[in-house]
């Protein structure tokens, strides 16, 4: 089935430690997004990436980097510079330029140790 | 983006229709209508998005009023698993634009 996979699904993270989070789709989609959701709060954009070797900054991008080395391929690394990364991650694609929908993945739970 | 406006919890009784009512009133004429839910620690689910016409599919029904000022997403026959916080939202079609994702509606469905 086509779809979108983020993985791991739970995450722990040590101080002053870098982590990757994963995210895969085969949806043939040009574009591909980072959210961060915190507890009773809406989603908020940290990177977008519209084309391969391409990535935009979103309204929270400190602290965070993206890599689009290839097209169904777009992981999300929090830095140690993120002081405060205790959240629920989650990814998305869609077909950029269109007004079809954002579909998301499952989304990865990061905690800190 | 269009800001819209949901109630922020509604009840329904399983198999009776749930009808999630949004209002966008200051929404533009390029800006689609989109509804999503989310289940617990789970990523938002799309479930139907429309611009001016009524539309239909299989898990849901959106009217869009013809100023385009409201919506209302219709859960024919709910069931328990529908129990969700769902979301309504304005966008366009501009090139890297996130999904602003408000409070939204908390629908509990219960037997």
């Amino acid at each position: 089935d086509g779809g979108i996979t983020q993985s791991p699904k739970y995450l722990f993270r040590k101080e002053g430690q870098n982590v990757t989070l994963s995210c895969e789709q085969n949806l043939n989609h040009d574009a591909m997004y980072w959210y961060r959701q915190d507890p009773g709060q809406g989603l908020r954009l940290i990177y977008y990436s519209q084309i391969v070797n391409d990535f935009q900054k979103g309204d929270i991008a400190e602290g965070y980097s993206v890599s689009r080395e290839k097209k169904e391929s777009f992981p999300l690394t929090v830095t140690s510079a993120q002081k405060n990364p205790t959240a629920f991650y989650l990814c998305a694609s869609t077909e950029e330029g269109s007004n079809q929908p954002q579909h998301f993945g499952d989304g990865t739970r990061l905690s800190i140790l | 983006d269009a800001k819209t406006t949901q109630p922020p919890s509604m009840d329904c009784a399983e198999g009776r229709a749930a009808n999630l009512p949004c209002n966008h009133s200051t929404i533009s004429g390029n800006e689609y209508v989109y509804w999503y839910r989310q289940i617990h620690s789970q990523g938002p689910q799309y479930i139907i998005h429309g611009l001016k016409n009524n539309e239909t599919n299989e898990m849901a029904s959106l009217i869009i009023t013809e100023d385009r000022k409201s919506s209302t997403l219709i859960l024919p026959h709910a069931t328990l698993r529908d129990t969700a916080v769902y979301y309504c939202i304005a966008k366009n079609n501009q090139a890297g634009t996130a999904l602003i994702f408000g409070k939204g509606t908390t629908l509990s469905v219960s037997s």
